[in-house]
């Protein structure tokens, strides 16, 4: 099965700095790459995705990159805010729109925001 | 965006209780959904896949006689926690998917049992 590694599991960064979250992937035939933001007691939000025929996307001050030969994605993070806060997940799947599989998650990065 | 339903968003109860929680997509059919429980500053883990119509999924070391899924319906999974625990407090997250849609949460119930 699918096994997700995510780095680090503490980050603190100044507001308005950059953060970078990593994670690598075990299965090759992965190739859809959500990133969910969890405040405390709360559902998971998807915040961004990358499916793998692509190489970087971008979202205002979020992007993620995937390298697929290296089997690592990552989440960046520009002119971090305190509402930035949260606890983040990367997650993998082999996604081939039937919807039948679960994610794997990688353990959560807790990036906190010091003003 | 989709809309997934879970209720309770809170239970307390005595050990030995069953629990009953439910997963509702309120805007989209979901051919599947699956059941993800969360220990405290751990990650999300997968207990189970249910398809609509048929027998759910069980990840390994997940018990399901004490997980019982039924997912009778397009729009409506349940999850019975059977003679709940103290072990078994945790926080139960459903999400929801078909062919059209990537998984989207429910809000997550938060068990606590006595």
């Amino acid at each position: 099965g699918e096994n997700v590694e995510q780095h680090p599991s503490t980050l603190s960064v100044q507001e308005g700095d950059s953060a970078v979250i990593k994670c690598t992937y075990s299965d090759s035939a992965s190739n859809y790459f959500p990133w969910y933001k969890q405040e405390l007691g709360k559902r998971p939000q998807l915040i961004i995705d990358i499916r793998s025929n692509v190489g970087e996307k971008k979202d205002q001050r979020i992007a993620v990159t995937l390298n697929k030969t290296a089997k690592h994605f990552s989440l960046h993070i520009t002119e971090t805010q305190p509402e930035d806060s949260a606890v983040y997940f990367c997650a993998a799947i082999s996604y081939s729109g039937g919807g039948a599989d679960g994610l794997t998650f990688g353990k959560g990065t807790h990036l906190i925001i010091q003003p | 965006g989709a809309v997934v339903s879970q209720h309770p968003s809170w239970v307390i109860c005595k050990s030995g209780t069953s629990v009953k929680i439910e997963c509702r997509s309120l805007d989209f059919q979901a051919t599947t959904m699956f059941w993800y429980r969360q220990f405290p500053k751990q990650s999300l883990m997968l207990m189970a896949t249910s398809n609509e119509g048929s027998k759910a999924t069980y990840e390994q070391g997940v018990e399901k006689d004490k997980f019982l899924i039924n997912h009778a319906s397009l729009t409506l999974s349940t999850l019975t926690v059977t003679s709940a625990h103290p072990e078994d407090s945790s926080f139960y997250i459903c999400s929801a998917s078909n062919s059209n849609q990537p998984q989207h949460f429910g809000d997550g119930t938060r068990l606590s049992i006595l």
